[in-house]
């Protein structure tokens, strides 16, 4: 399971209040992603990191902010959520802790689902 | 922009039947493209990575194939068991940093 692992794995909370979701991994890989996951919609990248400190924006990062102080945690942050934001969140590391090379595999965790009343 | 196209989106067969799900993408300068498997409720489990250099890729009763020029790839399960009853995702990416494009996905229900 790549040593990948998500908190909580289930939260409800209200519209308007900040939220912090938790991605942690025990095997020191560079890359950390966010995705979110919606019928209809598929999985859609969020935000994407290359090491600490390093993060870029994906196809849906608008109100959304995310933070990586330590290789082993991305945390992703729903800075004032919405009812649209309730979602399934998923995190993934890619299998490689060096440049990217093309042949790394991608393996996600568990998720969290996200309910914003 | 890639888009990502599964098809059937979903397909019911008998046990020991093979499988063929087919994957298509707008943009064919792919990097990579990565075939996962997801169980309801659950995560996504990783079943193969083809490189663009690649023309297939097996692990056990897993084959995938891949023609870049036509958009295309293809996953094909031999002698189909009730465990694979899940939803297949195919996801390529156009860049070195592995950001995905996801499509739908494939349910497929195997009857014993």
């Amino acid at each position: 399971d790549a040593g990948i692992t998500q908190s909580p794995r289930h939260k409800v909370t209200e519209t308007g209040t900040p939220v912090t979701l938790r991605c942690h991994q025990t095997e020191n890989h560079r890359y950390m992603y966010w995705y979110r996951q919606d019928p209809g919609h598929g999985l859609r990248l969020i935000h994407y990191s290359y090491g600490v400190k390093d993060t870029d924006k994906g196809e849906v990062s608008d109100g959304y902010s995310v933070s990586r102080s330590k290789t082993e945690d991305f945390l992703l942050t729903l800075e004032s959520a919405t009812s649209s934001q309730t979602s399934v969140y998923f995190c993934a590391i890619r299998a490689t802790s060096g440049m990217p090379p093309e042949g790394n595999e991608q393996f996600f965790g568990p998720g969290t689902r996200l309910t914003v009343l | 922009k890639q888009e990502v196209t599964q098809i059937p989106a979903a397909l019911s067969v008998p046990e020991g039947e093979n499988l063929v799900l087919n994957c298509s993408f707008t943009d064919s300068a792919i990097y990579n493209l990565q075939w996962f498997r997801q169980d309801p409720g659950k995560g996504l489990t990783s079943l193969l990575l083809i490189q663009s250099s690649q023309r297939e890729q097996t692990s056990g009763r897993l084959n995938a194939s891949l023609d870049k020029s036509s958009g295309r790839s293809t996953l094909y399960i031999a002698a189909s068991q009730p465990g694979d009853s899940a939803t297949y995702l195919c996801a390529p990416s156009t860049d070195s940093w592995g950001k995905f494009q996801f499509g739908a996905g494939t349910q497929v229900v195997v009857t014993p």
